[in-house]
Formats: C-alpha cells, structure tokens, sequence
C-alpha cells in the first residue's frame, strides 16, 4: 500500500480557472505536509508547507489539510500555463524523512 | 533563503570510471542532507540520508560501496558513484533538511550520462 497517494493526471484546466490537486496519505501520525512543483528537467522546488488543520493561502495557492481524513490539498487560482508542471505531494510522518507521492502532472491550457 | 547548490549540473564520463557530486547549503546549516535519484518521467527515489559527521543511511536495494556519501561538514554533503555504468545514468538531486518542520529545499541536480 502506498503511502502517499496522488492522481498522476494529467489535469487540464483552462487558464484562469482554479487547479485542485489532491493526496491522501496513510501515516494518521503525520505532521508535516509540503507541496512542492516539479517542471520537466528540473528538481523540485518547495511552494507550500500546512502543518495544522485548515486552509493556508500564499498568493495563488491555497494548501488544505484534513487530518481526520488524511488528505491535503492544493488550490491554484488562476492558473497560468506556467503553472503547468507536475506537483509533488510530501509528507513527513515524524522521521528525517519526506514520503512523496508520485506526483500529478497539471497541465493548464491557454 | 535556503538555497542549496550542487556541482556539475551536467557531467559525462565513460564507464568504470568514478563521479563525484557536491551538495551545499549556501544560506543554512544543513542538518540532514538527501540524495535522490529520478529517471525519465518516474518519482523521486530516495537513495540515502546524511547527516553531519556520521555514516549515511542507505535506502533498501542501494548499494553503500557503489553510491558512497560523506557529509563532512553542516554546509557539504558529497555523492561518489563509483565504477559508473551505463544503467547509473540518472538525475541525482541533493536536499538539506533545516530541521524545522522537516521541509527540504532542493539543488537543481546533476545529469549523469555513462557511456
């Protein structure tokens, strides 16, 4: 069973339109939840972090999490294309660790 | 802040010979450094964690003698892939981890081709 858990997409959105990309994760011990983006090539790059139940916003981007459910999720509101990239889901269930997810590739179209 | 560098970004070499990369955190005291390996259109693998002063601790299925790590100092972290072969080329990422909350900050990665 996976840990961390992701639709590997693609999700097309229109540009301008909200982005919502999912994770759930299996470890209820979590504590620590990270969203980073990942674009063709390069390494990834660190854009959220949300440690406590609720909605954390940071310009465009709105992190959620649910502990009770073990999900946590990311908002991009109007999306650009070059929002488009793959979106990795992290999770750190109290180790040195990252648990990632395998990422969903958001593709956002003109 | 939290920059981390990694030196080359791109190297070639013929196989059997050896490769070092090195990861620093410019900006930060890194107390726990990672090294990654990614192939084309799969997810990050963990291949090993390093910290300071202290042996790394490999991931299962990777070899310690063939990727060897040291991480001599909070800013430096190095990977050596040793007696490189055509199936070792990669893209290697480094991470430093600043302790808090756990969050790594990534280098841009070295593309290794063995030919």
């Amino acid at each position: 069973q996976k840990e961390v858990e992701q639709n590997s997409g693609p999700l097309s959105v229109p540009e301008g339109a909200i982005a919502s990309l999912n994770c759930t994760y299996s470890d209820r011990g979590s504590q620590s939840f990270f969203w980073y983006r990942q674009y063709s090539g390069k390494s990834p790059e660190l854009i959220m972090s949300i440690y406590s139940n609720g909605d954390k916003e940071d310009g465009r981007f709105t992190a959620q999490l649910n502990k009770a459910s073990q999900y946590v999720s990311l908002l991009i509101r109007d999306s650009q294309p070059s929002d488009s990239a793959t979106y990795l889901c992290a999770v750190n269930p109290n180790t040195d660790k990252l648990i990632f997810g395998t990422g969903t590739r958001l593709q956002v179209f003109p | 802040g939290a920059v981390v560098s990694q030196h080359p970004s791109r190297v070639i070499c013929k196989s059997g010979t050896s490769v070092k990369i090195e990861c620093r955190s410019l900006d930060f005291q890194a107390t726990t450094m990672f090294w990654y390996r990614q192939f084309p259109k799969k997810s990050l693998m963990l291949m090993a964690t390093s910290n300071e002063g202290s042996k790394a601790t490999y991931e299962q299925g990777v070899e310690k003698d063939k990727f060897l790590i040291n991480h001599a100092s909070l800013t430096l972290s190095t990977l050596t892939v040793t007696s490189a072969h055509p199936e070792d080329s990669s893209f290697y990422i480094c991470s430093a981890g600043t302790g808090l909350g756990n969050e790594q900050f990534f280098g841009p990665g070295t593309r290794l081709t063995v030919l």
